[in-house]
């Protein structure tokens, strides 16, 4: 059974103080490996889709590396409106549907 | 252009009525997805559309639910006799096409059953 586990579930940051957060997992076969951000109240907005172990993905703050177990999303020098959930998800070969982790949820102080 | 789009945005039921969640999905994306968001549990995986034939009905949790897709666009999801654990934000997701593209979400309906 293809599964994502998440860590850590909760983290508090202050403004400009970088860190990582971490996504693993067991999947038959990765068509692709997907970051999303979740406000509260809001559908979750794509941010990256990595497919290959090696690839890397950057966006203003946000970096996402893969391999073959992994995923890490790194944040360098967050903002207040960095603040969010940050989910996970995998497609696996042959399948249409993305499984998601739990999420970890990302509050950054001033 | 417009995002996805979902109705209503809120949905209050009593027990054992049944409901009807549309989702509007992207123009000219192909494949639509239903996926479930209970209270501290991650994003639930329902049942996929390509066009209006659903090859993928895995996730739906029991006979109650159904759901079906029209013109290749509209789709509506519908639980017949709800019952309270079925309490959860109901999100759709559409993409150009199904495999390794990545997924765009509606803001979701929540819905409470009482």
């Amino acid at each position: 059974e293809d599964q994502v586990t998440q860590s850590p579930e909760a983290l508090r940051l202050q403004e400009g103080e970088s860190s990582s957060l971490n996504c693993s997992y067991t999947v038959s076969g990765l068509r692709g490996l997907f970051w999303y951000r979740q406000d509260p109240g809001k559908g979750p907005e794509f941010l990256f889709t990595l497919y290959s172990a090696g690839e890397e993905k950057e966006k203003e703050r946000l970096k996402a590396t893969l391999t073959k177990k992994e995923s890490f999303l790194h944040i360098t020098a967050p903002k207040p409106e960095d603040s969010a959930t940050y989910l996970c998800a995998v497609q696996a070969s042959g399948s249409e549907k993305l499984v998601f982790g739990k999420g970890t949820k990302l509050t950054v102080n001033p | 252009g417009a995002g996805v789009s979902q109705s209503p945005s809120n949905k209050v039921t009593e027990k054992g009525k049944d409901v009807e969640l549309r989702c509007d999905p992207i123009s000219g994306h192909t494949a639509l997805y239903w996926y479930r968001q209970s209270l501290g549990q991650g994003l639930e995986f329902l049942i996929y559309f390509q066009g209006n034939s659903a090859p993928d009905k895995s996730g739906l949790p029991s006979d109650r639910f159904s759901a079906e897709r029209t013109g290749g666009s509209v789709s509506t999801l519908t639980i017949q006799r709800t019952q309270q654990e079925d309490s959860a934000v109901y999100l759709c997701a559409s993409s150009q096409t199904p495999a390794g593209y990545e997924q765009y979400f509606g803001p979701g309906t929540r819905l409470t059953v009482t």
